[in-house]
């Protein structure tokens, strides 16, 4: 257990629905990230946020993927209008410097599964 | 824009023998740093080892090292001695500006 927690650990929903996902750091960490991982594929990023500020956004994330992180603690990912292709482990990160760097603490993940 | 390529997707090693996993990378970002992740088939991700860019040393964590070869863009992880609880998907990263990016993995298999 790293002491990063996600909500649910699993979530199966119909086509068109409305998902959201929680994460809850390490309560020291100032850094947030969301991914997501595919079968047989590595972690693809999605968003990152420094305490409440979301600084980064990658282009897999479309309109439908909406993430907060209020008063930079928790953080959530909506996904709006859900399609079978968003099927995957969303993982959320929080990090702690050192050594100079951000040695990133997985969660368990959330698998969402679309029928 | 930064790449990870990792092109051994599977790999088979004796017990108590040493492995080496391959990655390369690729990156216009004059800092930045890499990891390697163990994901066993339970699916959790565990942080194994770290090398900045800057560093003059190989990095060490038990028996865990990591072959950093900065002017071939490499960054191999070698793992000593290895045992049953190694075998488990091997993700090689890298962290540029503010961003992560992960290679497709290396399935590694411990042989009794």
């Amino acid at each position: 257990d790293t002491g990063v927690s996600q909500d649910p650990r699993h979530k199966i929903t119909k086509r068109g629905q409305n998902v959201t996902f929680r994460c809850d750091p390490i309560s020291e960490h100032n850094r947030l990230y969301w991914y997501r991982q595919t079968l047989g594929q590595g972690p693809e990023f999605l968003t990152y946020f420094q305490n409440e500020a979301q600084l980064e956004k990658s282009r897999l994330l479309s309109d439908r993927f909406s993430a907060e992180r209020p008063k930079g603690s928790f953080s959530t990912l909506e996904i709006q209008r859900t399609e079978q292709g968003d099927s995957a482990m969303y993982l959320c990160a929080s990090t702690s410097r050192d050594r100079d760097t951000d040695t990133q603490y997985f969660g368990p993940g959330t698998r969402l599964t679309v029928l | 824009a930064q790449k990870i390529t990792q092109t051994q997707p599977g790999m088979f090693v004796q017990e108590k023998e040493a492995v080496t996993l391959d990655c390369t990378y690729d990156t216009s970002d004059p800092s930045y740093g890499l990891f390697w992740y163990k994901q066993p088939s339970s699916g959790e991700m565990i942080f194994l080892i770290y090398q900045g860019s800057y560093d003059q040393q190989n990095a060490t964590e038990g028996r865990y090292s990591l072959n950093f070869q900065k002017a071939r863009k490499s960054a191999n992880l070698v793992i000593s001695a290895s045992q049953l609880g190694d075998s488990a998907m091997y993700f090689c990263a890298m962290e540029g500006y503010q961003k992560v990016t992960f290679g497709t993995g290396t399935k590694l298999q411990v042989i009794p």
